[in-house]
């Protein structure tokens, strides 16, 4: 499989459930990030990773939270969400922090209820 | 304060009408200029990077411009499989920050 792909696709949780959010990429890249994307704002940079390090994390509350075991893989730990976090949820990666041409992955639909 | 604008914020053209989207930015320092076109419920697909002031690229129907305050993604004689938001993303040089615009939205009509 090429690129980035995200797992899953759409997610359906409750407030007082647990779930991760996983990404792969394939393009041998060592910066992989997690971004919000709601209906009508600009996409909202939450997490940086570069060579398995996170460098940013842009004052995102607690019940998420990033794992990165590998420059490969990022994974996002969700707990206790509430409905205001429903949203795409992309990963993206590049060939390093400073070459910034990111490229997504397809995303994973989160509804809150 | 960086920022990036991006207009109109909904677009519609009958096919084989050419048309220009503009993204206006400020930054303190340019790293780069990022167009991607996003499908309805897909991540972004990579267009185009610039990285100076009169730089131009292209890509069949798709021509990006740059200038020290703009860019302007040009469509030729677009098609309704053009139809997609297209979204602008600056990276400052100062720190590597990156920054999206709310994107455009073209509706290509047969």
């Amino acid at each position: 499989e090429t690129g980035v792909t995200q797992t899953p696709r759409h997610l359906v949780m409750g407030m007082t459930n647990k779930k991760s959010l996983k990404c792969e990429q394939h393009l041998g890249h060592n910066a992989m990030y997690w971004y919000k994307q709601s209906a009508k704002k600009p996409l909202e940079l939450m997490f940086v990773y570069n060579f398995k390090e996170q460098t940013e994390n842009n004052s995102v509350p607690s019940r998420f939270s990033p794992e990165c075991p590998n420059s490969s893989h990022l994974f996002l730990h969700l707990h206790t969400l509430q409905p205001e976090d429903s949203a795409l949820y992309l990963c993206a990666s590049s060939r390093d922090r400073g070459q910034e041409t990111q490229y997504f992955g397809p995303g994973t639909r989160l509804l809150v209820l | 304060e960086d920022q990036v604008t991006q207009s109109p914020e909904a677009l519609r053209l009958q096919e084989g009408e050419s048309s220009s989207l503009n993204c206006s930015y400020t930054v303190s320092g340019l790293r780069g200029l990022f167009w991607y076109r996003q499908d309805p419920g897909k991540g972004p697909e990579f267009l185009f990077t610039l990285y100076s002031a009169g730089e131009e690229k292209e890509k069949e129907r798709l021509k990006a411009t740059l200038t020290k305050k703009e860019s302007f993604l040009h469509i030729t004689a677009p098609k309704p499989e053009d139809s997609a938001t297209y979204l602008c993303a600056v990276q400052a040089i100062a720190g590597n920050q990156f920054y999206f615009g709310t994107g455009t939205s073209l509706t290509v009509i047969p």
